[in-house]
């Protein structure tokens, strides 16, 4: 159990173009949704938190019109990278929490997204 | 603000031998202590997790000890293996976990030459 996917795994773009990546939770319904940014070789810096029905909170420095959250369902968040740059090339990755998993106050990770915007 | 130090940066041992890093956190209101272990290009996998109200946690090889008083916690590997080799990083969160956000630290590459 506990199982969450993203889409796509990996997606090329052009600058100025928008990009939405699908985090899904399969096996259980996530009230919360983490949404992190991953470049080579660093550590997980979380972006923002989202609630199902409610607005994101984004984290410092986390522009919220560039990047929006949208978590509509409780099996499904989405993270848009509008008009998207070279510099937000990175390993976007979400985990969501909620009931009906063992082990509810902990986070599961999906398996990230790997943009590349040339 | 909130933040998790992470020692060391890169550790290499032998295969067999022990491997120790050591984690320091800021927010005393943390409470929830996650490691995660991430191999190259892959999602963070929950390896342990220890909640404050416990000192030592161990489940086969691996074991988190937590200092409450000094705000440290570590992961300690033991009869290391090839396929341990990965990246690992802790985290420090409030509340229980789930519902509230991670603080990771900077990460610790470890390498387990056979």
């Amino acid at each position: 159990g506990a199982v969450v996917s993203q889409h796509p795994s990996w997606v090329i773009c052009k600058s100025g173009t928008s990009v939405k990546i699908e985090c899904r939770s399969l096996d259980f319904q996530a009230t919360t949704m983490f949404w992190y940014r991953q470049f080579p070789k660093q550590s997980l810096m979380l972006m923002a938190t989202s609630n199902e029905g409610s607005k994101a909170t984004y984290e410092q420095g986390v522009e919220k019109d560039k990047f929006l959250i949208n978590h509509a369902s409780l099996t499904l968040s989405t993270l848009t990278v509008t008009s998207a740059h070279p510099e937000d090339s990175s390993f976007y990755i979400c985990s969501a929490a909620g009931e009906g998993v063992a082990g509810a106050d902990t986070q599961y990770f999906g398996p990230g997204t790997r943009l590349t915007v040339l | 603000g909130e933040n998790v130090e992470q020692h060391p940066s890169t550790l290499s041992v032998q295969e067999g031998d022990s491997a120790v890093i050591k984690c320091t956190y800021s927010d005393s209101a943390s409470n929830y202590f996650p490691w995660y272990k991430q191999e190259l290009g892959k999602r963070p996998q929950l390896i342990i997790d220890i909640r404050s109200n416990v000192g030592e946690k161990k489940d086969q090889r691996i074991a988190v000890t937590l200092n409450k008083t000094a705000k440290h916690f570590s992961l300690h590997i033991t009869e290391t293996q090839p396929e341990d080799s990965a990246v690992y990083f802790c985290a420090a969160s409030r509340g229980t976990g789930g519902y509230n956000k991670l603080i990771f630290g900077a990460g610790t590459r470890l390498a387990v030459h056979p």
